[in-house]
């Protein structure tokens, strides 16, 4: 079945530092690609999304792109932010069925 | 303003009270789904739904039921809690093939 391999945290950054999330992938077909964060105490929100391989997302200053050759789908934001803290999935999507990663935990310090 | 809503957002119950979690979604989305997620786990989806009266079991159904007897409500049913039950859940949407899904706010449940 299809299956979404994310790196465990939790990550702790400094304000500015440069974040990567690493993700891949199996699955049948050709899937939908998403991250998805979740603040503290609050549900998921859809963060970037990618429909088809080459796919670059991007949102808030995130970008991810969909790298069929190598099942991957990794996050990256060059600057992060105090409010960027949160909990990232990444997500598969085929036919309805959404597959998720185990999410990774950022801090981001002052 | 497109949302899903789930009630309650809390709830503490003791062990075999039968509860229902209420999901509604404003989007005419025919595709529902509910998740939990656990610590370490991400999320697991529990029950899914295709449209009105048509619902079919996710990855971890066990102790749970659902019903769509409507398209915009899909209520989560546990019949006999248990404490293994204890978890965050989310109910979502979808409006597609391929499309992402929209999430309510979360229900956390306790089961003593």
């Amino acid at each position: 079945g299809d299956s979404v391999t994310q790196m465990e945290g939790p990550v702790t950054l400094s304000e500015e530092a440069f974040l990567t999330i690493n993700c891949t992938y199996t699955a049948t077909g050709y899937p939908s690609l998403f991250w998805y964060v979740q603040y503290p105490g609050e549900g998921l929100q859809l963060l970037l999304k990618a429909t088809k391989a080459d796919d670059k997302g991007s949102n808030k200053g995130f970008e991810a792109t969909y790298r069929k050759e190598t099942t991957s789908f990794h996050l990256e934001k060059g600057s992060v932010q105090v409010s960027d803290s949160a909990v990232y999935f990444c997500a598969l999507a085929n036919d309805y069925k959404l597959s998720f990663g185990a999410g990774t935990t950022v801090t981001v310090r002052a | 303003e497109a949302q899903v809503t789930q009630n309650p957002r809390y709830l503490i119950t003791v062990t075999g009270k039968k509860l229902t979690v209420t999901c509604s979604q404003n989007m005419n989305h025919e595709y529902m789904s509910w998740y939990r997620q656990d610590p370490g786990l991400g999320l697991r989806q529990i029950y899914y739904s295709m449209n009105v009266e048509v619902t079919d079991k996710g990855d971890v159904p066990e102790g749970y039921k659902v019903s769509r007897k409507e398209k915009r409500n899909f209520p989560l049913i546990l019949e006999s809690p248990s404490p293994n039950q204890t978890s965050l859940y989310f109910c979502a949407s979808q409006g597609g093939l391929y499309n992402e899904q929209f999430f309510g706010p979360g229900t956390r449940l306790t089961v003593l």
